[in-house]
């Protein structure tokens, strides 16, 4: 069964700063990737996805996957206040059409000015 | 406009009863899912959906039954309510495809007591 674990726990980061969370997956046939992010009281919202090794920049945004090393990671450039939320990784394995996705606990990122 | 729809935004139920989640989507999407969130666990997948057909049932229990009557609906019955079903319930929609993002409600938080 897959397992999805992210790192850290939690991460302080002053307004402008860079913030990086990491997520390693269990299952090598895992093919797609997404971070989420959610506010207090909301649904979680898409940010981005990754399908490819190497890095995908969206923005601010970075990911960067190796199915290799079973990991994939999100940098924030810049960091504002309102980034302040919960951050999930999401995979799916891709062997069915309409398929699950498996999370991470979360990171939650905390931005001050 | 929120394009997906969850209600009731909170609900509060006694031990024993039963309660349906309901949940509607205008996006246009051919494949509907049910997540679950509590403090123990992280987001959980719990039914998938296309085209008001069941794909994927990852509940243990048959006290969660999704309902679908109409093609952009998914809604969620959950009988014999139990403490241990305290948690909040997201609904998500996406297009049929590994690589297509799932949109997330803005959940259901249930309270049972």
């Amino acid at each position: 069964q897959q397992k999805v674990q992210q790192s850290p726990e939690s991460l302080i980061v002053p307004e402008g700063g860079m913030a990086s969370l990491n997520c390693t997956f269990s299952d090598r046939n895992s093919q797609y990737f997404w971070w989420y992010r959610q506010h207090s009281g909301e649904g979680p919202k898409a940010l981005m996805s990754i399908f490819s090794n190497g890095d995908k920049k969206e923005g601010r945004f970075t990911a960067h996957l190796n199915k290799a090393s079973l990991h994939v990671s999100l940098h924030i450039k810049d960091s504002q206040p309102s980034d302040s939320a919960l951050y999930f990784c999401a995979v799916r394995v891709g062997t069915q059409v309409v398929g699950q996705l498996t999370f991470g606990r979360g990171t939650r990122l905390q931005v001050y000015a | 406009d929120p394009k997906i729809i969850q209600k009731p935004k909170y609900l509060v139920a006694v031990t024993g009863s039963e309660k349906i989640l309901i949940c509607e989507q205008y996006l246009g999407h051919n494949a509907m899912y049910w997540y679950r969130q509590s403090a123990k666990k992280p987001l959980e997948f719990m039914f998938s959906y296309s085209y008001q057909k069941l794909m994927d049932n990852q509940t243990a229990s048959s006290r969660f039954q999704p309902q679908s009557s109409k093609k952009n609906h998914l809604d969620l019955q959950i009988t014999a309510l139990k403490p241990d079903d305290s948690a909040t319930y997201f609904c998500a929609s996406s297009q049929r495809g590994n690589q297509d993002t799932q949109y997330f409600g803005p959940g259901t938080r249930l309270l049972v007591l």
